[in-house]
């Protein structure tokens, strides 16, 4: 597609229900990443995959939380047995290359978390 | 840990008047720097900066980059409502290459 699609645009989850995320990065770019952004604050680093392999989660906040690319492409967040402070803006990137060295990161834009 | 700092953290002007945002950074083996804009959800890639000195320029926004400082600043001329925005700075290591650690951003409003 032509930019970073993310699904659903908005979602309000009751404490203690999992939710799932999605992400579709643009055809081709092999890298893609998640981010959690609280209000207010810039984008921490979740998680990154190069293809379907998840080269680094040591940014995911618990084992809660829990990501997958099983074929390269899209991308799946899950959190599981949600809290209030999981609400927040969950943004996905994906490039080319593994570094901003292709003009940066694309980011989709993003699902609004809430949890109540 | 990396970190990295924006100042200010909030900045109102009048359209046509020009602005200045910092960034400073601390960041084990630096790769790059990387500012963006956020208008309502995604950040729009702006500048990847990775030598220092040389100017970056887009249009009426440009860029530069202190390694020795470690500091970039980011500079709109000729402001317009548009450019409303948060403004994001981002720092890639060059280990762990796409664990980028992003600054607060910068708050800009421009009034007309």
């Amino acid at each position: 597609g032509a930019g970073v699609s993310q699904s659903p645009r908005y979602k309000v989850a009751k404490r203690g229900q999992d939710v799932a995320l999605r992400c579709d990065p643009i055809s081709g770019h092999v890298s893609l990443f998640w981010y959690q952004q609280a209000l207010g604050q810039g984008p921490e680093f979740l998680t990154y995959f190069q293809n379907e392999a998840q080269l680094d989660k040591s940014g995911l906040p618990s084992d809660r939380f829990f990501a997958e690319r099983p074929e390269g492409s899209v991308s799946t967040l899950k959190i599981q047995r949600t809290q209030q402070e999981d609400s927040a803006v969950y943004l996905c990137a994906s490039s080319l290359a593994l570094t901003g060295a292709m003009g940066g990161y694309t980011f989709g834009s993003g699902t609004r978390l809430t949890v109540v | 840990e990396d970190k990295v700092v924006q100042s200010p953290l909030s900045l109102v002007v009048h359209e046509g008047d020009t602005v200045t945002l910092n960034c400073s950074y601390e960041v084990t083996n630096f790769r790059s720097l990387l500012w963006y804009k956020q208008e309502k959800k995604a950040p729009t890639f702006l500048f990847m900066l990775t030598s220092s000195g040389i100017e970056k320029k887009s249009g009426r926004l440009s860029s530069i980059l202190d390694k020795k400082e470690l500091f970039s600043i980011l500079n709109i001329t000729a402001t317009q409502t548009g450019d409303s925005a948060v403004y994001l700075c981002a720092v890639e290591p060059n280990t762990n290459a796409g664990k980028s650690t992003f600054g607060d951003g910068t708050t800009l409003t421009v009034k007309p």
